[in-house]
């Protein structure tokens, strides 16, 4: 079975940094490219960004209002994509997707279940 | 920033068509945007619908068509049924890895 499943998010103070994981089975995980997306409680869907396999230089692409402060990385050898975020704020509290990106039909087709992440003192 | 919009919110009776869409901030909405469309359930992950302007994914009714109308992205859907009463939301690609989503519309089935 596809499946993506993303761990990590939990209580963090203003100004702290988090480290999500999503780890990904029943696919050749080492060949996609791996987006994140996150939701605030009752706002829409937010592009966060993505990384890109092996054969595409592990390319990384970031929102432009978060850029400088995110990290995408990946471990094929564990199959899993890591966001990494500092200096996070009350603003980045949501739920975060990790998504895989077809890059041949551009279309986001398999999501993870989410991982919370509050941002609160 | 160019923003990507669409309907706060659209009501259809149950049996009904109903078309959804998704703009540019600035400009037009091309094929080159690669419109996707997703529906999301309240407290669950999205679910892909349509990409590459009109490329059903898998599994999904021929209730659900995309399209280019004018200078935005379209969703259709025709014969509403109750359970399609959830959230929309249109993505476009803006180029250099960068994918950008819109504020998502609301469908009420009643």
């Amino acid at each position: 079975e596809v499946q993506l499943v993303e761990s990590g998010g939990g209580l963090v103070q203003p100004g702290g940094s988090l480290k999500l994981s999503c780890a990904a089975s029943g696919f050749t995980f080492s060949g996609s490219a791996m987006h994140w997306v996150r939701q605030a409680s009752g706002k829409g869907l937010e592009w966060v960004g993505r990384i890109r396999n092996k054969a595409n230089s592990y390319a990384t692409a970031f929102a432009a209002s978060l850029k400088g402060r995110l990290t995408i990385s990946r471990d094929d050898s564990k199959n899993t994509a890591y966001l990494q975020m500092d200096s996070l704020k009350t603003d980045d509290t949501a739920v975060y997707y990790c998504a895989r990106f077809d890059e041949t039909l551009r279309v986001f087709d398999v999501w993870g279940l989410g991982t919370r992440v509050t941002v609160s003192s | 920033q160019t923003v990507v919009t669409q309907e706060p919110s659209f009501s259809v009776s149950p049996g009904g068509t109903i078309t959804l869409t998704c703009g540019l901030s600035s400009g037009s909405v091309s094929i080159s945007h690669y419109p996707n469309w997703y529906q999301q359930t309240p407290g669950q992950a999205p679910r892909t619908l349509i990409y590459s302007t009109n490329t059903r994914s898998s599994g999904v009714p021929d209730r659900f068509s995309g399209s280019i109308l004018g200078k935005k992205a379209a969703l259709t859907i025709t014969g509403a049924q109750a359970d399609d009463e959830c959230d929309y939301y249109c993505a476009l690609y803006m180029g250099s890895g960068i994918w950008v989503f819109g504020g998502g519309t609301k469908l009420t089935v009643l």
